[in-house]
């Protein structure tokens, strides 16, 4: 079955440092697999996403993931944090019916 | 301006009633889907429709309803039988069955 694991509950980094949010995955075949974002008491909004087309996927506000089969992961990451960029986010893949299932998500701190 | 609404932004249920949470989308999707979502948690799918005129049961249906009767509308009913009904719900909708895009949210307090 499919399945995501998302490796922090909490991420703390200062603003202008790298940002890196981990993600491994399961799956018997290959994956479909986002990131979200949700900052709160909003909606969730599509970051990016990997459909097998390019392994290194760019997203958007600078954000990008990289496909990695042999790891089985996904992580997200980002040159340097913003203020802005504080929120949960949510490592997401897909089963085979089109459902998709949720990462327990990563709170993300940016200290000033 | 294309989207996803829903309204209302806060709801408050009494006891044994029943309230309808509003998602409405002008993207011309086809299929929609709403979630609870939790403190602390991820998202659960309540129901799902890929089509007019029909819908199913995800994971967590009990006490929930739901209809679509046009494409752009999928209310959803929180009945008496949900117990527990205090949660965040999210409506999505996708074009493709596979990228799913998000509403802003109805916040569900019960009095």
């Amino acid at each position: 079955a499919q399945s995501v694991t998302q490796l922090d509950s909490h991420v703390s980094v200062s603003e202008g440092t790298p940002v890196l949010l981990r993600c491994n995955y399961s799956s018997s075949y290959s994956p479909s697999l986002f990131w979200y974002v949700q900052h709160p008491n909003k909606g969730l909004q599509l970051l990016l996403k990997y459909t097998s087309a390019a392994t290194l996927v760019k997203g958007i506000n600078g954000f990008e993931a990289e496909f990695k089969k042999s790891e089985t992961s996904f992580h997200l990451t980002k040159p340097s944090a913003h203020m802005s960029d504080a929120a949960e986010y949510f490592c997401v893949t897909m089963d085979s019916s089109y459902k998709l299932i949720f990462g327990s998500g990563t709170r993300l701190l940016v200290r000033p | 301006d294309g989207g996803i609404t829903q309204s209302p932004k806060y709801l408050f249920r009494k006891e044994g009633q029943n309230v309808t949470l509003s998602c409405e989308q002008n993207l011309n999707h086809d299929a929609m889907y709403w979630y609870r979502q939790d403190p602390g948690q991820g998202l659960r799918l309540i129901y799902y429709s890929q089509i007019v005129n029909d819908f199913q049961k995800g994971d967590i249906a009990e006490g929930y309803s739901v209809s679509r009767e046009k494409k752009e509308s999928f209310p959803l009913t929180v009945t008496s039988a949900q117990k527990n009904p205090t949660a965040f719900y999210l409506c999505a909708s996708s074009i493709d069955l596979k990228t799913q895009y998000f509403g802003p949210g109805t916040r569900l307090l019960v009095l």
